[in-house]
């Protein structure tokens, strides 16, 4: 029964060019959840989506991020003209539908660690 | 817009110590609490959570958290930690539904 599953777990990029970064959430699971982890900082929120619709995007940057939850496969964050300070590790979450009993807690993926050369 | 303040950067307990993370939100609504950790080298895991009824939650390892609603806290606690428990910690608040809001965290070594 597989977890959350986030791939790649390492990702070098060079400075103006693309990284996408994947993950696959938990079977039965249609809620997902993309954070940023920065060096010696918490878990910052980036977007919110489910399947073809993004729910809140309030904490991505207005310029060069993305992301999507297609109605086949899995979620993907897409970094444009990455930059030094776009290195951090990316972690998605998933939860099942929240209900009418509030929220759950997050199943989460290893995470992504990108790196900006 | 709610945030959530873990007061302790990092903490050094030996062994048997008594262990406690302080964890305030701002936001005064209903909220959902959560403790998640992550051990080295692996990905955030669920401790507990509290979501309505016994303000006392307890998870899993021993681990326990009372939330006060006067005081905005969550604070984490266990009576003995043991050197498997060095980690980090993070409290996250959500609203029902939606984002969870995450602290800083709280690195916790135990010395052997």
């Amino acid at each position: 029964n597989a977890g959350v599953m986030q791939n790649p777990r390492h990702l070098v990029r060079r400075r103006g060019q693309e990284a996408r970064l994947r993950c696959s959430p938990m079977k039965g699971h249609s809620h997902v959840y993309w954070y940023r982890q920065l060096p010696e900082e918490g878990l910052k929120f980036m977007v919110y989506l489910q399947k073809e619709n993004i729910i809140d995007e309030s904490g991505m940057p207005k310029e060069r991020f993305s992301a999507e939850f297609p109605k086949e496969g899995p979620s993907i964050l897409r970094i444009q003209q990455v930059v030094r300070g776009d290195s951090a590790a990316y972690f998605c979450a998933s939860s099942p539908s929240p209900g009418t009993a509030g929220g759950y807690g997050y199943t989460f993926g290893s995470g992504t660690r990108l790196t900006v050369v | 817009a709610q945030s959530v303040s873990q007061h302790n950067h990092h903490v050094i307990l030996s062994e048997a110590a008594s262990l406690e993370l302080g964890c305030n939100y701002s936001y005064g609504g209903t909220v959902n609490l959560f403790w998640y950790v992550q051990y080295p080298g692996q990905h955030l895991q669920l401790l507990l959570k509290y979501f309505s009824g016994d303000p006392l939650v307890k998870g899993i390892k021993g681990f326990e958290a009372e939330f006060i609603k006067s005081k905005f806290s969550f604070n984490l606690r266990k009576p003995s930690v043991q050197w498997s428990d060095t980690a980090e910690y993070f409290c996250a608040v959500n609203r029902n539904a939606g984002k969870s809001t995450f602290g800083d965290g709280t690195t916790l070594t135990v010395k052997p």
